[in-house]
C-alpha cells in the first residue's frame, strides 16, 4: 500500500524554465510533507518542507505547495538548473508516528542547459 | 564537523554469509533509522530506534537485525535470511533544524551479492 506516491519517474525541462514535481498521498492524518534531493550513490539531502497548516513554502528557487484537499503537494523549482538535476523524493510524516517518514518513489529531474 | 558516517561504501555478500554495516553520527541525535533504496523504488524503512538500547521493526524487517548500544552507532546486519539484499542502504538521524524534526542522511552503503 504506498501511501505516498510519485506517478512520474522522470521530467526532462529546460534550464532556466520551471521544473514541477508532483506527489500525492493517501493517508489524511499526515501533518508534515519534506523533499528530498538526492545524487547517485549519496544519501538524500533535505531541501524543503511544509507544515499541514500551511499552503505554501518558500526558499530561493524552491517552492512547495500543499492542496490538503486533494492530498497533493507539488515542488517548484525556478529558474531551473544543470546541478538541479539529480531524483526527487517526497515524504511524509504523521506526529503520533514519531519521527519515521514514508517516501515517495522519487521523480528522476533532468535539466538540459 | 556534525554528521553521519556509513562504512564501508560497498560491501559483497558471499551465499549464506552475514553482513554488518556500520552507521555512527555525532549529531547528538536520539532517534536513528535505516533505510534500504532498490531502483525505481522509494526508501523503506527496515528497522528504527528511537533511544538507546530500544527499537523496533519497520516495514521490511525480515532477514535484517540491529543492535543500539550506543547514542552514536546503529549497526545493521543482514542476515543469511534476507533472500535479496542487494541494495543500496541509507542511514538517517533525526533532529531538529530551525524548529522542524528533519531527517539528516548518511552517504549510503551498496551492497551486493557474489
Amino acid at each position: 500500500d504506498q501511501q505516498v506516491k510519485q506517478n512520474s519517474p522522470s521530467l526532462s525541462v529546460q534550464e532556466g524554465r520551471i521544473s514541477i514535481l508532483n506527489c500525492d498521498y493517501t493517508n489524511s492524518m499526515f501533518d508534515y510533507f519534506l523533499w528530498y534531493k538526492k545524487y547517485p550513490a549519496e544519501g538524500p539531502t533535505f531541501l524543503i518542507s511544509i507544515s499541514s497548516i500551511k499552503d505554501k513554502n518558500e526558499d530561493g528557487r524552491f517552492t512547495v505547495f500543499l492542496n490538503k484537499s486533494a492530498k497533493h503537494l507539488s515542488l517548484h523549482i525556478v529558474p531551473s538548473q544543470p546541478g538541479d538535476s539529480a531524483v526527487y523524493f517526497c515524504a511524509a510524516r504523521w506526529r503520533s508516528s514519531g519521527d519515521k517518514l514514508t517516501f515517495g518513489t522519487g521523480t528522476r529531474l533532468a535539466v538540459r542547459p | 564537523d556534525g554528521g553521519i558516517t556509513q562504512s564501508p561504501k560497498y560491501l559483497f555478500r558471499k551465499e549464506g554469509q552475514n553482513v554488518t554495516l556500520s552507521c555512527e553520527q555525532n549529531l547528538n541525535h536520539d532517534a536513528m533509522y535505516w533505510y534500504r533504496q532498490d531502483p525505481g523504488q522509494g526508501l523503506r524503512l527496515i528497522y528504527y530506534s528511537q533511544i538507546v538500547n530500544d527499537f523496533q521493526k519497520g516495514d521490511i524487517a525480515e532477514g535484517y537485525s540491529v543492535s543500539r548500544e550506543k547514542k552514536e552507532s546503529f549497526p545493521l546486519t543482514v542476515t543469511s535470511a534476507q533472500k535479496n539484499p542487494t541494495a543500496f542502504y541509507l542511514c538517517a538521524s533525526s533532529g531538529q533544524d530551525a524548529g522542524y524534526e528533519k531527517l539528516f542522511f548518511g552517504s549510503g552503503t551498496q551492497l551486493s551479492v557474489l
